[in-house]
């Protein structure tokens, strides 16, 4: 299974302002993808972080607001523009374990988290 | 869409046997995890189903049936580190949809 860190892993900031998480695989993986966990609440899928194109955003997520960037095959970076409170959250990466040939697999492991506060 | 339920809360009593139920509607579906989160910890992957039946792993078990959109996680022999939430997904297309959480606690 591949090892999966992100960067930081909290942080308080002040609203208006932007934070990019970091999320980095000891190995290639075909897929990432980005999840949000607000207080209290289970996970939801933010977007699909494609290497080489665009991110694929999920309904009610933007762009705008959630930029991705997967510069390679073991990197990614979401950032959380324009903050307010609403915003606070755990924030997760993953991958799916991969199979046989390098397919992904539908098993998936997550990395530790970012625990964001927006004040 | 995809609705998944569970319930929310379930307390149960050190070496007991707890079961914890998961229905699903989704319009797609390539199998069922089961993740226990410990608070303020990311979700730990503990099971896959994705034919009917039973899988067993030490004291986890998970059951599935894809006719009745139902699945359920077994817990045995209950320890109190076991107290934590356990989330039900469905996998459609690598992409995960969670139900809300259980939270079991684990009473000496």
């Amino acid at each position: 299974s591949a090892v999966i860190s992100q960067k930081p892993s909290r942080d308080i900031c002040q609203r208006g302002t932007s934070l990019t998480i970091q999320c980095q695989v000891d190995s290639q993986v075909t897929m990432m993808f980005w999840y949000r966990q607000q207080p209290g609440q289970s996970l939801t899928l933010i977007a699909t972080a494609n290497q080489g194109s665009e991110a694929t955003y999920e309904s009610g997520f933007v762009i705008d607001k959630f930029p991705i960037s997967r510069p390679n095959l073991t990197f990614s970076t979401l950032t959380v523009s324009n903050m307010s409170p609403e915003d606070s959250s755990i924030y997760l990466c993953s991958t799916p374990v991969q199979g046989v040939a390098g397919a992904p697999t539908d098993t998936q492991y997550f990395g530790p988290g970012t625990r964001l506060t927006v004040l | 869409g995809q609705n998944i339920d569970q319930p929310t809360e379930m307390t149960a009593t050190e070496g007991a046997i707890v079961q914890i139920n998961c229905t699903y509607q989704t319009s797609g579906f390539n199998g069922l995890f089961w993740y226990q989160q410990h608070a303020g910890e990311a979700p730990t992957f503990l099971s896959y189903n994705v034919l009917d039946g039973l899988e067993e792993k030490g004291r986890f078990s998970s059951f599935l049936s894809r006719s009745k959109g139902y699945s359920y996680l077994l817990l045995k022999e209950l320890q109190m580190k076991d107290s934590a939430s356990y989330l039900c997904a469905v996998v459609t297309d690598y992409k995960l949809s969670f139900g809300a959480g259980t939270t079991v606690t684990v009473r000496a």
